[in-house]
């Protein structure tokens, strides 16, 4: 139990649409991180948040958004699906962008058709 | 570039058997290592990490060590459990700001 929470657990969209994801971090953690795990692949990051500021970015185009808030919640916005962006979304909260110790949600799991 | 291999799975073992699983990254100074499970259903959880060379990093009889001169970090235990069967990731930092991680290695545990 890592005190990390993410909703809703499955979701199932068409392509075209958008989709937003939370997640609610440990209570004291400015930093939130977001990654995509393709079925049989390993985390690729998304981006980062700190303080309500995006503090790093992976190679995702700008379809992926995000937002963090004061109360340690966040969230992931993708606009415009395609059917790769099927995946299961995992959000790490952590208490300073630098900190090694990195507490993962459960994950969302998407479907894209 | 800066990437985390490892062996590739299913790894299937009996129970009391020794586990290997190999792990080896590249990159530009020394960064620090990781071990993730993520057991079905679930998401990842910090198995263990060394954040500098020739340090042991432990766990639930799990162990891995950081080796600077061939840049592996191979997870090795014992003698596994049916309770063990997961999917094991090596991961390394980004500099402090996130994680690299391999592509993950499935072990199953038969009893």
């Amino acid at each position: 139990e890592t005190g990390v929470t993410q909703s809703p657990t499955h979701l199932i969209k068409t392509r075209g649409q958008q989709v937003t994801l939370r997640c609610s971090s440990q209570s004291g953690h400015n930093t939130v991180s977001w990654y995509q795990q393709a079925l049989g692949q390993g985390p690729q990051f998304i981006f980062q948040y700190y303080r309500e500021e995006e503090n790093g970015r992976g190679n995702f185009p700008p379809r992926f958004s995000g937002l963090q808030f004061p109360n340690y919640s966040s969230e992931l916005n993708v606009n415009a699906l395609e059917l790769d962006d099927s995946a299961l979304y995992l959000c790490a909260s952590s208490q300073d962008w630098s900190s090694y110790e990195q507490y993962f949600g459960p994950g969302t799991r998407l479907t894209v058709t | 570039g800066n990437s985390v291999t490892q062996m590739e799975g299913p790894v299937t073992l009996s129970e009391e058997a020794f586990l290997t699983i190999n792990c080896t990254y590249t990159a530009t100074g020394y960064p620090s290592l990781f071990w993730y499970v993520q057991y079905p259903g679930e998401g990842l959880q910090l198995l263990l990490k060394a954040t500098k060379a020739d340090d042991k990093g432990s766990n639930k009889g799990f162990e891995a060590t950081y080796r600077k001169e061939t840049t592996s970090f191979h997870l090795e235990k014992g003698s596994v459990q049916v309770s063990d069967s997961a999917v094991y990731f090596c991961a390394r930092d980004n500099y402090g700001q996130n994680f690299v991680f391999g592509p993950g290695t499935r072990l199953s545990v038969l009893p």
